[in-house]
């Protein structure tokens, strides 16, 4: 148990839909990270944040966007949802945001579009 | 551009050696990880290399070399239980962790 929380574990929607996924990281971690994950795909970087601000964006599409709350938990919504973005969906979480200490995943949330 | 490299299938016996290579090509280097990923699963961490050499812990090792944008992860003794994902992800100048396409070891009897 890596002790990073994500919910839902699955969740299947309609196309156009929106949700929300929810993450909670690891005791004393201030930096948590999004990554999508296709089948047979690599983990594909969304966007970091850290102790609340946004750290780094990667290849995130404008339909999705994410804060982090002040308990340091973090939602990432996802709308206008197309067939394409149906995925695993990991949060990660760190102790710091330089990237000299691991990335600790949770269990993902699976999302299928229909 | 950011570019990693690993080879995309390997197989091997149980109780045998493997080496999974990775390289790469990012902007700046920081540090690169392995990570083990179970299908379905969550990535779970396996080592850290920052500077040149071989790290050793248990039956995993892992080596780089920043000079040839270079690293292996190197497991003994395979067990069935080693079948898996092996993930290579380097951390560029910006602090992003930047993962590999991953490569697919089937361990066989």
């Amino acid at each position: 148990d890596s002790g990073v929380t994500q919910t839902p574990k699955h969740l299947i929607t309609a196309t156009g839909q929106r949700v929300t996924l929810r993450c909670s990281p690891r005791s004393g971690d201030l930096s948590v990270y999004w990554y999508q994950q296709s089948l047979d795909q690599g983990l594909q970087f969304l966007i970091q944040y850290y102790n609340g601000e946004e750290r780094a964006k990667g290849n995130i599409l404008e339909r999705f966007s994410a804060q982090q709350f002040p308990d340091l938990h973090s939602e990432l919504n996802l709308s206008s949802l197309e067939l394409g973005d149906s995925a695993l969906y990991f949060c990660a979480s760190s102790v710091g945001g330089t990237g000299n200490s691991p990335l600790h995943f949770g269990n993902g949330t699976r999302l299928t579009v229909t | 551009g950011q570019n990693i490299d690993q080879p995309t299938e390997m197989t091997a016996t149980e109780g045998a050696i493997v080496q999974i290579n990775c390289t790469y090509q990012t902007s700046g280097f920081n540090g690169l990880f392995w990570y083990q990923q179970h299908a379905g699963e969550a990535p779970t961490f396996l080592s850290y290399n920052v500077l040149d050499g071989l790290e050793e812990k248990g039956r995993f090792s892992s080596f780089l070399s920043r000079s040839k944008g270079y690293s292996y992860l190197l497991l003994k003794e395979l067990q069935m239980k080693d079948s898996a994902s092996y993930l290579c992800a380097v951390v560029n100048y910006g602090q992003n962790f930047v993962f590999g396409p991953g490569t697919r070891l089937s361990v066989l009897p």
